[in-house]
């Protein structure tokens, strides 16, 4: 299995262009994700998906918009692109059963995002 | 919102002792807690995790402490190598069946 991959790995992007950050995951888990990770701040929740068709917003979604059309696949969209969105973004995916305490999150490897 | 920190956020050690690395929580319904590895310029990798119905979980040269009276959560690492020098994070379910909850991290480094 591949697990968890994010596409790209890095990107640069200018102030109000808009991008789509890749996430797929091979594990049929029902559950996905996305978190940014900025210094000194931990992992901040996004957007997160129960299972396919089903999205809902975590602590900041605000400039982002997701989909799940597939169970594999959770693209995360950034509709215009602000410096404030700088960041690393992970994607990361658990079997949830419908519960969080079942499974840990497994995380892809990141992409690199910088507005200028 | 939850918040989870950790007591130190930087540890050094010398190669081949024993590494303590601490976490409190907040949330005393969290049920499931989580510790992660996070290696420059990868994502989090999980180590070992613990629910609330245990003290203690012990992996490969890991052993999760979980202590609810005071919230805390900790992990040892046994003979620490120099591959072990990574950004250590805690994670906690908050109980709230749809989102986990990070600590900022300690940076462990280990001395040869």
């Amino acid at each position: 299995n591949a697990g968890v991959t994010q596409t790209p790995k890095f990107q640069v992007l200018k102030t109000g262009q808009s991008m789509t950050l890749q996430c797929a995951q091979d594990m049929n888990h029902e559950y996905m994700s996305w978190y940014r990770q900025d210094p000194g701040m931990g992992l901040r929740l996004i957007h997160y998906s129960v299972g396919a068709g089903i999205t809902d917003q975590g602590e900041v979604p605000n400039g982002y918009n997701v989909s799940r059309s597939t169970t594999e696949d959770f693209p995360l969209r950034l509709l215009s692109a602000a410096p404030s969105q700088t960041s690393v973004y992970f994607c990361a995916s658990s079997y949830s059963g419908g519960r969080m305490n079942n499974s840990p999150l497994h995380f892809g490897n990141g992409t690199r995002l910088t507005v200028t | 919102g939850e918040s989870v920190g950790l007591h130190l956020p930087t540890l050094s050690v010398q190669e081949g002792d024993n590494s303590i690395i601490n976490c409190a929580y907040s949330n005393s319904a969290s049920d499931y807690f989580i510790w992660y590895k996070q290696e420059s310029g990868k994502g989090p990798q999980f180590i070992i995790d613990i629910r609330s119905n245990m003290d203690k979980r012990q992996g490969q040269r890991v052993t999760v402490l979980l202590n609810k009276t005071v919230k805390h959560l900790s992990l040892q690492i046994a003979a620490t190598q120099p591959g072990d020098s990574a950004v250590y994070f805690c994670a906690e379910d908050g109980n709230t069946g749809n989102q986990f909850y990070f600590g900022t991290g300690t940076s462990l480094t280990v001395i040869p």
